[in-house]
């Protein structure tokens, strides 16, 4: 069975620091593909990034990095130099290949403290 | 890039009314459109996925009496909850894709509230 796991609830950080937001995932699939999506209190889903099973290249965007390890099966999100609109939940959430849905993890909600 | 756009935003309505959500892909064909409920802090519910033109398939537990959903064209979903009960009070979200491999796009919500 699939299954994404967010183990922190909440995180409260001071605007400027660094923060990280894990996410471990489950799957017998070889193929598979990993999200991060972001909902501010608007309430729409950003995506962030999409990392498919084959490539285990970390991915830096601007603030914003990604370390994807397979050997334990985490895709864990850095946020460097964290703003107040860093403010939201985060999402992590799986795709298996060839599937047509998104198993989606509960969630960490990000709070930067100005 | 690709845009959802999700319709009303917010909707209040008397209990034993039925309510009509709109989904639209804007710029791009939405083979299959999903929608989700969102209990207060809390994640991302599928209720279920349709596919343009095909009766949706609708996850465990969720009735499909109570939330029709139709997907008549490539960009337009509407989920319709009948006979609303202030339990059905909740966070709807849509989500379209182009097809398997392309990216998930995601509507910006409609926040439901039944009195």
């Amino acid at each position: 069975a699939q299954k994404v796991t967010q183990a922190q609830t909440e995180i409260s950080v001071v605007e400027k620091e660094d923060v990280t937001l894990d996410c471990v995932y489950e799957t017998r699939d070889t193929t598979y593909y990993l999200f991060w999506y972001k909902q501010p209190p608007s309430g729409e889903l950003v995506f962030l990034i999409r990392r498919n099973s084959f490539d285990e290249q970390n991915e830096i965007s601007g603030r914003y990095s990604w370390n994807f390890q397979k050997s334990t099966s985490s895709f864990n999100f850095t946020i460097t130099a964290s703003q107040v609109v860093d403010s939201a939940v985060y999402f992590c959430a799986l795709e298996l290949g060839g599937a047509n849905n998104l198993f989606f993890g509960t969630g960490t909600r990000l709070t930067v403290i100005p | 890039g690709a845009v959802v756009s999700q319709h009303p935003s917010r909707v209040i309505c008397k209990s034993g009314t039925s309510v009509k959500i709109e989904c639209r892909s804007l710029d791009f064909q939405a083979t299959t459109m999903f929608w989700y409920r969102q209990f207060p802090k809390k994640s991302l519910m599928l209720m279920a996925t349709s596919n343009e033109g095909s009766k949706a398939t609708y996850e465990q537990g969720v009735e499909k009496d109570k939330f029709l959903i139709n997907h008549a064209s490539l960009t337009l979903s509407t989920l319709t909850v009948t006979s609303a009960h202030p339990e059905d009070s909740s966070f709807y979200i849509c989500s379209a894709r182009a097809g398997l491999g392309w990216g998930y796009t995601f509507g910006s919500g409609t926040r439901l509230t039944v009195v």
